[in-house]
């Protein structure tokens, strides 16, 4: 199976903070990973696919880079709304796997 | 809009059978692979299974093969998991979420607000 491993697992920011995610495959997924967010009691919500396409309706603050076994979310600028846990997961083989969560709080 | 709404969730024994409905709508189901992903509390996303758009391909998590079946019947825009032999681990919210298909892989772009399944004696 493909791990995929994200650090920070926690992270401290504040509003109008940069925030730079990154996720790490355990072997090659070229480009096939995406990023979702979730909020508390509520369904993941799709950010980013095939690495750096941005899903419809997502602001322009969020993007996504990488290939290979190295993939990175960043937020340009850090809003109220974004304070949630952001997850990658690899569609490349399965059994899909996700990352181990990144929690981003309010500092 | 896009709407998938999961049903079924309980409190069952272990051992014990449930069966997950998803009622999908807001686009044309037949042409979209499905999955269910779980969480279990205060955990993270876990996938489960998927089933192809035509449903001749169906893929599991090892951790459920053989105890879970996932099935779709697209006259009634609906995906269904029946889950057998559920252990407490199984214990989670079950989420069903519509496929994307993009540069030759599915992506999931709606998730439902999911179904808890608890799993306890």
């Amino acid at each position: 199976d493909i791990q995929l491993t994200q650090s920070p697992s926690f992270l401290s920011a504040s509003v109008g903070d940069r925030v730079t995610i990154t996720c790490r495959a355990s072997q090659g997924i070229s480009s096939y990973l995406a990023w979702s967010q979730q909020k508390p009691g509520k369904a993941p919500k799709l950010l980013i696919y095939a690495a750096s396409t941005l899903q419809s309706g997502v602001p322009s603050r969020f993007s996504g880079s990488g290939s290979g076994t190295e993939f990175t979310l960043t937020i340009s600028s850090l809003q109220p709304e974004d304070f949630a846990t952001y997850y990658c997961q690899q569609v490349n083989t399965y059994p899909l796997t996700f990352g181990g969560g990144t929690k981003v709080e309010i500092k | 809009e896009v709407q998938t709404l999961e049903s079924g969730g309980d409190l069952v024994q272990p051992g014990g059978s449930l069966s997950l409905s998803c009622a999908a709508s807001g686009f044309t189901f037949s042409n979209f692979a499905m999955s269910w992903v779980r969480q279990a509390p205060g955990r993270g996303l876990q996938w489960v299974s998927t089933i192809g758009a035509a449903t001749t391909n169906t893929f599991y998590a090892d951790s459920v093969k053989g105890r879970f079946t996932i099935s779709r019947d697209n006259s009634k825009n609906t995906l269904y998991l029946q889950m057998n032999s559920l252990r407490a681990e199984d214990t989670a919210v079950y989420y069903c979420a519509k496929g994307l298909w993009y540069s030759t892989a599915w992506y999931y772009d709606y998730w439902g607000q999911g179904t808890l399944v608890t799993v306890s004696s």
